[in-house]
């Protein structure tokens, strides 16, 4: 059950797009179509944003989208807004029959 | 409204115990798989364990398999985790959280409460 691997940091301006990764094993991102996204601003409670890897909960903006591809799980938002600054944590099922989280990344926006 | 509402965190001394509550209102509890997750202070979130819908099955992080227990009073729309033989590594917020959808397990949580802590030291 070791965590999902995020990078720690992804910045960008407002307006562009950034991308961010999460790489697992075949045991988890590579073997479901499971991964969801949260993102969590301080001392908040995290939100969902993204599951089944590309779909996006009602509410969440379009410029939320997720993809993988093998064993990495992917989430890019687009038109990066002021609000969009946050910790971003993915999570995918696993073999074990319990979920797993990444490491997290914490998003700056220029 | 759709709610979680945790209860029970506070200081407790190594090896000891501690039993934390949610409660749930807005939705058909019992109908819904529900999970515990956890942060330790300035780190990441940790999985720590979900019981189905009925209560009939659960699932524990390996990191608190024997250690803790997860169970839920559908009668009472409330979700309990008993934490024993403590650790100052469980030190942490505790997230109460609900499936993302009724029926079985969505493996996305869709519903946060806001979280209790629970400082382990001496």
């Amino acid at each position: 059950q070791s965590a999902l691997t995020q990078p720690a940091s992804v910045s960008g301006s407002p307006g562009q797009s950034i991308t961010i990764s999460c790489t697992g094993t075949s045991s988890d991102v590579g073997g479901y179509n499971y991964v969801s996204w949260y993102q969590q601003h301080p001392g908040k409670a995290p939100k969902l944003m993204i599951y089944d890897v590309s779909i996006r909960p009602s509410g969440v903006p379009d410029r939320f989208s997720g993809s993988k591809s093998g064993n990495t799980a992917s989430l890019t938002i687009s038109g990066l807004q002021a609000e969009d600054e946050a910790d971003y944590y993915c999570s995918s099922y696993t073999r074990s029959s319990t979920p797993v989280f990444g490491t997290g990344t914490k998003v700056t926006v220029l | 409204e759709v709610q979680l509402v945790e209860s029970g965190g506070g200081l407790v001394q190594p090896g000891g115990s501690l039993r934390l509550s949610c409660a749930a209102s807005g939705f058909t509890f019992s109908s819904y798989a529900m999970h515990w997750v956890r942060q330790a202070p300035g780190k990441g979130l940790e999985y720590v364990t979900v019981i189905s819908s009925d209560g009939g099955s659960t699932y524990y992080a390996n990191s608190v398999k024997g250690r803790f227990t997860i169970s839920r009073d559908n009668s009472k729309n409330t979700l309990y985790l008993q934490m024993g033989s403590l650790r100052a590594e469980d030190t942490a917020v505790y997230y109460c959280a609900r499936d993302r959808c009724s029926g079985g397990s969505c493996y996305a949580i869709g519903v946060w409460g806001q979280g209790t802590l629970v400082t382990v030291s001496s």
